[in-house]
């Protein structure tokens, strides 16, 4: 089945500093890939959805400049927490799409854990 | 009114137990129904995926839908510890892998030795 890479899979920084996720598609070509943030007993609540070679669409109440999404391959999504503040603490999943199987299930992967001192 | 309605739990039960998880939803228009197997600190990981209503079945789970009273059920039957996780519900109007998927809260899962 489509497997899904997100690396890192926690990560540590302080406010103020800037991290990188990075989410793979390693047998797919991912024409499309979400982003989703979930607190703690909470649901997925998606952020932004972006396609390949275009702008990412943001959900309302999420601030693309602080949240910068960048879909440069088929295979590679990037997520960017600016200026990360406490409560940008948060677990961050990214799923993906291709262009074969916008009816097929979402595959995700296994999530980034960040947390903000 | 939540669009997608799920109980959080816990639900502990016995080791081979059947389980039933439910959800709830209130847009008609919803065609796709997916349930999700979330382990601590991990990614979803998709159980069953259904098109309209009906019944699916894989190995111990049976995924039901029924629209008209717009409830969808996971049954895992001879439950055991492996299956201790958070099940979420998912569901979507426009295409199982699209952005308008909507989830559940997720329903905490304790299987108890």
């Amino acid at each position: 089945g489509a497997v899904v890479s997100q690396h890192p899979s926690w990560v540590i920084c302080k406010s103020g500093t800037s991290v990188k996720i990075e989410c793979r598609s390693l047998d797919f070509q991912a024409t499309t890939m979400f982003w989703y943030r979930q607190f703690p007993k909470q649901s997925l609540m998606l952020m932004a959805t972006s396609n390949e070679g275009s702008k990412a669409t943001y959900e309302q109440g999420v601030e693309k400049d602080k949240f910068l999404i960048n879909h440069a391959s088929l295979t590679l999504s990037t997520l960017t927490v600016t200026s990360a503040h406490p409560e940008d603490s948060s677990f961050y999943i990214c799923s993906a799409t291709g262009r074969s199987s916008y009816n097929s299930p979402l595959h995700f992967g296994n999530g980034t854990r960040l947390t903000v001192t | 009114q939540k669009e997608v309605e799920q109980d959080p739990g816990p639900l502990s039960v016995p080791e081979g137990a059947i389980v039933s998880l439910n959800c709830t939803y209130s847009n008609s228009a919803f065609q796709y129904f997916m349930w999700y197997r979330q382990y601590s600190r991990k990614g979803p990981e998709l159980l069953m995926y259904t098109y309209s209503s009906g019944n699916k079945e894989d190995g111990r789970f049976t995924a039901q839908v029924d629209k008209s009273s717009k409830y969808i059920s996971l049954f895992i039957r001879d439950s055991q510890p492996s299956d201790s996780a958070t099940y979420l519900c998912a569901m979507s109007q426009s295409g199982a892998g699209s952005y308008q998927l909507t989830f559940g809260k997720g329903t905490k899962l304790s299987v108890i030795p």
